[in-house]
C-alpha cells in the first residue's frame, strides 16, 4: 500500500532549529508538498520539491531525496507563531496526493 | 488577498439529516476538491471537480455528493448524514491538478453527527 510516515508530534524552543521527517513509500512519485495549518484554520502552502536537494525560503527549507524516499522541513529562528501541524504530501506515478498525518510542532518559550 | 470560503464554520446535525457544505473560491479557478480531515489520519479526497458541471470520485465517496453549477462554487451533500461522518471537512481549490499545483483550503467546517 501507499504510506507517508511523520512524526505525530515534535517539541522545540524559541530561537532553535527544528527538523521535521517524512518518509514514503509509494508508487511512483511526482512531487513532495508541505503545508503548515494552524490549529482552527486552514492549510497554507510551504514548498513543493520534485528534485533531489534542499530548497530554501527564508527561514524554512525543505530537502528531498527520492531514492531514499525521504524529505525534511527545516524551520530556523523558531517563533511562536511555527506552532502548527506540518503537513507532508506525495505525488504518485498515478497523479494522485496521498497525504501524511501531519506533524504536530509545539514551540516553548 | 485570494480566498476560499467555506460557508458553515460548525455544524451539528442529527443522523439522516440532509447536509448541505458549501464553497466559494474568488482565484477563477478552474480545480476544486473537497477533503475530509479526521485525527491520525491524512488528507482524504471524497470528491472534485475539474469544471463546471464536472464531477470525480475520489477516495472516500460513498455517502457524498457534490454539485458544480457555477465555476466558483462547489457543495458537498451528504444525503443521509450518519455519525460515521462526523469530520472536519475542508474545500480546496488549485489553478493546476491538485497533485501538481498549490492547493488553496478553505477554514474548514466541522460537522458533528448526533
Amino acid at each position: 500500500g501507499q504510506n507517508i510516515d511523520q512524526p505525530t508530534e515534535m517539541t522545540a524552543t524559541e530561537g532553535a532549529i527544528v527538523q521535521i521527517n517524512c518518509t514514503y513509500q509509494t508508487s511512483g512519485f511526482n512531487g513532495l508538498f508541505w503545508y503548515q495549518q494552524h490549529a482552527g484554520e486552514a492549510p497554507t502552502f510551504l514548498s513543493y520539491n520534485v528534485l533531489d536537494g534542499l530548497e530554501e525560503k527564508g527561514r524554512f527549507s525543505s530537502f528531498l531525496s527520492r531514492s531514499k524516499g525521504y524529505s525534511y522541513l527545516l524551520l530556523k529562528e523558531l517563533q511562536m507563531k511555527d506552532s502548527a501541524s506540518y503537513l507532508c504530501a506525495v505525488t504518485d506515478s498515478n497523479y494522485q496526493l496521498i497525504w501524511g498525518a501531519g506533524t504536530k510542532l509545539i514551540i516553548k518559550p | 488577498d485570494v480566498k476560499v470560503t467555506q460557508s458553515s464554520r460548525y455544524l451539528v446535525k442529527r443522523t439522516g439529516e440532509k447536509v448541505f457544505l458549501e464553497c466559494v473560491q474568488d482565484m477563477d479557478h478552474e480545480n476544486m476538491f473537497w477533503y475530509r480531515q479526521d485525527p491520525g489520519l491524512g488528507l482524504r479526497l471524497i470528491y472534485f471537480s475539474y469544471d463546471v458541471k464536472m464531477k470525480e470520485k475520489g477516495d472516500i465517496p460513498e455517502g457524498y455528493s457534490v454539485s458544480r453549477e457555477k465555476k466558483e462554487r462547489f457543495s458537498l451533500i451528504l444525503e443521509s448524514a450518519s455519525t460515521n461522518q462526523t469530520s472536519m471537512y475542508l474545500c480546496a481549490s488549485s489553478a493546476g491538478t491538485a497533485e501538481t499545483g498549490e492547493l488553496f483550503f478553505g477554514e474548514g467546517s466541522r460537522l458533528t453527527v448526533l
